[in-house]
């Protein structure tokens, strides 16, 4: 059974850097597409990029410029950094998974609620 | 193209079929994945690929394409699928993810 658990600081002032990571339990690390998503309060979802089993990724275009996610298969992690943040990034962060190396979300996180006040 | 469009809310009475549809461009060249949402959980997902169901998906959620359009079907409606739906595929680059956004279901 395959279970992801994601942590991360959960208030952030202006202009700081999110940090994200998630965790996968169970089944095998590799070979798989790794995503993060996020929700903000009320809206619906949004991709916020991708990376790969061959270590290749993809970046929603509004928040490229921002973004890196990264691949640590020494501890089962991958993880998403944002910075500068606003209040537009208020939102509940989702990690994802593929499966047999196609590009589907198909585990999920529990999500993290992350809201950026000064 | 870059969106996907969804019906904001769609209603079933009890025990009825009823199809989600999801709108787009690139889903004339990739299948949509569907995600079901309910207050305050996590998404997850209900069909992927040309209509597969992850382990534990009751077998009255169904899906289907035709053009630029693809269908969730729930045939029988239960009381715990109403719910919030969300399609997603990749772009016309296949490079992104895109997501529709939305459908509250409603079961009557």
């Amino acid at each position: 059974q395959v279970q992801l658990q994601q942590w991360g600081a959960g208030l952030l002032k202006p202009s700081e850097t999110l940090s994200l990571t998630c965790a996968v339990y169970g089944g095998s690390f590799s070979g798989h597409y790794w995503s993060w998503i996020r929700q903000p309060p009320g809206k619906g979802l949004e991709w916020i990029g991708e990376i790969n089993h061959s270590g290749s990724s993809n970046y929603n275009p509004s928040l490229k410029s921002r973004i890196t996610i990264s691949v640590d298969t020494s501890k089962n992690h991958f993880s998403l950094n944002l910075s500068s943040v606003t209040a537009a990034d208020t939102a509940v962060y989702y990690c994802a998974r593929g499966r047999g190396g196609a590009p589907v979300l198909y585990y999920w996180g529990q999500g993290t609620l992350v809201t950026v006040s000064s | 193209s870059s969106e996907l469009t969804q019906d904001p809310a769609v209603s079933v009475a009890l025990g009825q079929t009823v199809r989600i549809t999801c709108q787009g461009d690139s889903l004339r060249n990739y299948y949509a994945s569907w995600c079901q949402q309910k207050p305050g959980q996590a998404p997850i997902l209900v069909i992927y690929g040309k209509n597969n169901r992850p382990s534990g998906i009751p077998d009255r959620f169904s899906g289907s394409s035709s053009g630029n359009t693809a269908s969730l079907t729930i045939t029988g409606a239960q009381a715990e699928d109403e719910a919030d739906y969300y399609c997603n595929s990749r772009d016309g680059s296949g490079d992104h993810v895109l997501f529709g956004g939305g459908t509250k279901l409603t079961v009557l």
